[in-house]
């Protein structure tokens, strides 16, 4: 059965930091890799994705994520962090085919000082 | 631009009542799902569908149903609606392959 750890619940920044939210997943074939950030209140926004090909993706907002296959790892990173990214993020895993749902992780839920 | 549209974003509701929270997508996808987030436990999947008036159990069915007569309409049935149901309900609907899913802003349904 495929599964997400985001190991982090909760982890603040100071404005203007550099970010890296980790995530690791199990599973038994290619993953597809996937980002979503959570304002709140609201329903859940892609970031970035991981199909194939280049394993560092780049998404909206000046996110990018590293896929390293021998890590299980998918780390979502940031060079410098807005106070707007206050959010919780969720990295989710699945298959290439629409059929089947996405498996989420528990979410980390990101601070930013001032 | 996508959208996903939960028609009731705060819903109170009594034990027992027969809850429905409806889901329409305008993206001509054939997929759909209903997902619940509760703190600390991110998004479980309760029941998704592939097609019209098909469906198929997720990881934590029980005490809900589902409903698909239309494509893009993807209903979520409390039958009796108990406490431990209080949380946010978030529908979501994918294309085929390997396409990104979309989601809905949620609904808050709080079960008194």
């Amino acid at each position: 059965a495929q599964s997400v750890t985001q190991p982090d619940i909760h982890i603040t920044v100071s404005e203007g930091a550099s970010l890296e939210l980790r995530c690791n997943y199990s599973y038994g074939a290619t993953p597809y890799l996937f980002w979503y950030v959570q304002s709140p209140g609201q329903g859940l926004q892609l970031l970035l994705k991981y199909f194939s090909g280049d394993t560092l993706v780049q998404g909206i907002k000046g996110f990018e994520a590293e896929f390293k296959r021998s890590q299980s790892s998918f780390n979502l990173r940031k060079p410098s962090v807005h106070w707007s990214d206050a959010a919780e993020y969720f990295c989710a895993v699945g298959e290439d085919t629409g059929r089947r749902a996405l498996t989420f992780g528990s979410g980390t839920r990101l601070q930013v000082q001032p | 631009d996508v959208k996903v549209t939960q028609s009731s974003r705060y819903l109170v509701k009594r034990t027992g009542e027969k809850v429905f929270l409806e889901c329409v997508q305008d993206m001509d996808h054939e997929n759909m799902f209903w997902y619940r987030q509760d703190p600390g436990l991110g998004l479980r999947l309760i029941y998704f569908s592939y097609d019209v008036k098909m469906k198929e159990k997720g990881d934590i069915p029980e005490g809900y149903s589902v409903s698909r007569e239309k494509k893009e309409r993807f209903s979520l049935i409390l039958e009796s609606a108990s406490t431990n149901q209080t949380s946010m309900y978030l529908c979501a609907s994918r294309g085929q392959n390997r396409n990104t899913i979309y989601f809905g802003e949620g609904s808050w349904l709080t079960v008194v």
